[in-house]
């Protein structure tokens, strides 16, 4: 079945404390994404990824980093979590990024910073 | 600048009822729209997108867009409301340069 994978489904974690929330897809996408999902917000772009060892910022990338080292996988890595993090992640992935292919999503990962 | 416009946070229908939600973009050439149907704990599911042609664009689960370029405006609509429909919303311009431009988001309550 193809699909996007993210885990964990939920973290609760502490300020400081590194973290990396794994995402994979067995589509072949070219294209990967992070989104954070805020009330009010709608989906915001954090960084997204054209091909292995190609990425770039999105529209929110402050206190996040990723890494591209297979094509499957894309982890979210937060390397010193605040508050201000905490937040409804979403991995997503498409055949090549075009603007008009749809975006497969996993199921999100709920995070809390304490 | 690009944007996405959803301006009801929140809307209650009644099973059996019509729906409607609103959606406006902000886009300089012509967009590509979608929208994404969010279900509690789930990840988004496309419902429906519009690139060219007919402007009324049929989606999975009954629901329909029309795409308005006088109004800049790409609404979802529903005949008749089915409890399971209770979800989050989101309206979508793929933007070009590896960039999809998502609204806030309107929740769908469904009264029995």
């Amino acid at each position: 079945e193809a699909q996007v994978t993210q885990n964990p489904r939920y973290l609760i974690t502490v300020t400081g404390k590194k973290l990396t929330v794994t995402c994979s897809q067995n589509m072949n996408h070219e294209y990967m994404s992070w989104y954070r999902q805020d009330p009010g917000l709608g989906l915001r772009q954090i960084y997204y990824s054209m091909n292995v060892e190609v990425t770039d910022k999105g529209d929110v990338p402050e206190g996040y980093k990723v890494s591209r080292k297979e094509k499957r996988n894309f982890p979210l890595i937060l390397e010193s979590p605040s508050p201000n993090q905490t937040s409804l992640y979403f991995c997503a992935s498409s055949p090549t990024g075009a603007a008009n292919e749809k975006l497969f999503f996993g199921s999100g990962t709920q995070l809390s910073v304490l | 600048a690009q944007s996405v416009t959803q301006p009801d946070i929140h809307i209650t229908v009644s099973e059996g009822a019509s729906l409607e939600l609103r959606c406006n973009y902000s886009y300089g050439a012509t967009p590509y729209l979608f929208w994404y149907v969010q279900s509690p704990g789930q990840g988004l599911q496309l419902l429906l997108k519009y690139f060219s042609g007919d402007t009324l664009v049929q989606g999975i689960k009954g629901f329909e867009a029309e795409f308005k370029r006088s109004q800049s405006s790409f609404n979802l609509r529903k005949p008749s409301v089915h409890w399971s429909d209770a979800a989050e919303y989101f309206c979508a311009v793929g933007a070009g340069g590896f960039k999809t431009i998502f609204g806030a988001g309107t929740r769908l309550f469904v009264k029995a």
